[in-house]
């Protein structure tokens, strides 16, 4: 069974300073990964996502990832944080046929200025 | 073009009561899948449906049904409402053209509320 694990529910930076949420899967199979960012009061947006290819994705808002299979990580990173990046980020995982999202708890960033 | 709208936004019923939700996926859209989301369980496959057909189904109990019409729009219904049912219930849709690894577009959800 897939699972997935963010470390750290809190994330707290400078505006300008580098973001960084983990994210570590495991999956039988080669997966499609996903980050989702989810803002007050709304439901979640697709910030970018990793099927086959490259490994480094670059994603909306000046987010990527990296998908390292040997760790089995997917982390998120933005080189300079923005006040409206505060929000909750997902990452989640997808195996098998349709669109079943396995979802990790969320880590919620907060941007200090 | 409009997103996926979900209705109502907010619902409250009591214990024993049983709720339909109702969700309108973006145009064009055939494969339609509801989330559960609660803080101490975070967000929770409920099912995906595609061409009417429920395609994926995960691990909730027989009270939780949904289904899908010929024009995509989804219904999800949860019958003999328990406290625990209380939770932001969100619906996605996506084309449904690709086997997997589809870009999921997300409503704002309906905020359940159980008494």
């Amino acid at each position: 069974a897939q699972s997935v694990t963010q470390l750290g529910s809190h994330v707290s930076v400078s505006e300008g300073a580098l973001v960084l949420l983990r994210c570590n899967y495991s999956s039988s199979v080669p997966p499609y990964l996903f980050w989702y960012v989810q803002y007050p009061n709304q439901g979640l947006q697709l910030l970018l996502k990793y099927t086959t290819g490259a490994t480094l994705v670059k994603g909306i808002n000046g987010f990527e990832a990296e998908f390292k299979k040997s760790e089995t990580s997917f982390h998120l990173t933005k080189p300079s944080a923005h006040m409206s990046d505060a929000a909750e980020y997902f990452c989640a995982v997808s195996e098998g046929a349709g669109n079943m999202l396995t979802f990790g708890g969320g880590t919620r960033l907060m941007v200090k200025p | 073009k409009a997103g996926v709208t979900q209705t109502p936004r907010y619902l409250i019923k009591t214990r024993g009561q049983q709720v339909t939700l109702s969700c309108s996926p973006i145009s064009g859209h055939r494969s339609v899948s509801w989330y559960q989301q609660t803080p101490g369980q975070g967000l929770q496959f409920l099912f995906e449906y595609f061409s009417e057909t429920q395609r994926n189904k995960g691990n909730f109990p027989g009270r939780f049904s949904g289904r899908q019409f010929s024009n995509s729009r989804s219904e999800m219904n949860v019958s003999t409402l328990e406290l625990g049912d209380s939770a932001l219930y969100l619906c996605a849709s996506s084309l449904g053209d690709r086997a997997q690894g589809e870009k999921l577009f997300f409503g704002s959800g309906t905020q359940l509320s159980v008494l």
